[in-house]
């Protein structure tokens, strides 16, 4: 157990429609990250939240945002959902977020299913 | 930009040793990872490496770093059916000039182990 937390395990929503992803960090933890993982792009990096501001984004749609709450937790909204959108969601946390040795503990991710 | 590349598929016989490579494009990183992942399961950081080492052992795992090839390896020794799993390269994404921590992951390796 990495210590992540990460709601709900699997969903199911049809195209359209608006879901969001939960992410409790570490205890301790300061950064959260999301990664989503499909199968043709593999892990790709989406955002990360360092002490609930934005500290660096990746390869995120618009459609989708996230925050980080002042009890650090996460969340992740994805909206106007496409097929595409089908993957798993990681949510990973990390003491810091500075370029020193990070160590970033993943969560078991949220399966998104969009049919 | 940043990219990871690595083989998809490796397969052994349990008990001979595993060598997954992995090749790096970003010749700046400071640390480069392992991780794993089983079925249904998030990422394990299994061990990185500080780009001023060349070697690191820890237990059944030894990471060789070739600087020079910008190439990164992880034998496994002595393989176990337990070892079978999908094994992630990363290293830091140093497009926000180091001040984030998220990684830049290959496409990961699906180590078969046969009994």
């Amino acid at each position: 157990d990495s210590g992540v937390t990460q709601t709900p395990k699997h969903l199911i929503t049809a195209t359209g429609q608006r879901v969001t992803l939960r992410c409790s960090p570490r205890s301790g933890d300061l950064s959260v990250y999301w990664y989503q993982q499909s199968l043709d792009q593999g892990l790709q990096f989406l955002i990360q939240y360092y002490n609930g501001e934005e500290r660096a984004k990746g390869n995120i749609l618009e459609r989708f945002s996230a925050q980080q709450f002042p009890d650090l937790h996460s969340e992740l909204n994805l909206s106007s959902l496409e097929l595409g959108d089908s993957a798993l969601y990681f949510c990973a946390s990390s003491v810091g977020g500075s370029g020193m040795n990070t160590e970033a503990f993943f969560g078991q991710g949220t399966r998104l299913t969009v049919v | 930009g940043e990219d990871v590349e690595q083989s998809l598929f490796l397969s052994v016989r349990e008990g001979d040793s595993s060598v997954i490579n992995c090749t790096y494009t970003d010749s700046s990183s400071t640390y480069l990872y392992w991780y794993k992942q089983e079925p249904g399961a998030g990422l394990q950081l299994l061990t990185y490496i500080f780009s001023n080492m060349d070697m690191k052992q820890d237990q059944r795992l030894t990471v060789l770093l070739n600087k020079k090839d910008k190439h990164l390896s992880l034998r496994i020794a002595d393989t176990q059916t337990g070892d079978s799993a999908i094994y992630f390269c990363a290293e830091k994404d140093k497009n926000y000039g180091g001040s984030q921590g998220n990684l830049i992951f290959g496409k990961g390796t699906k180590l078969s182990v046969k009994p």
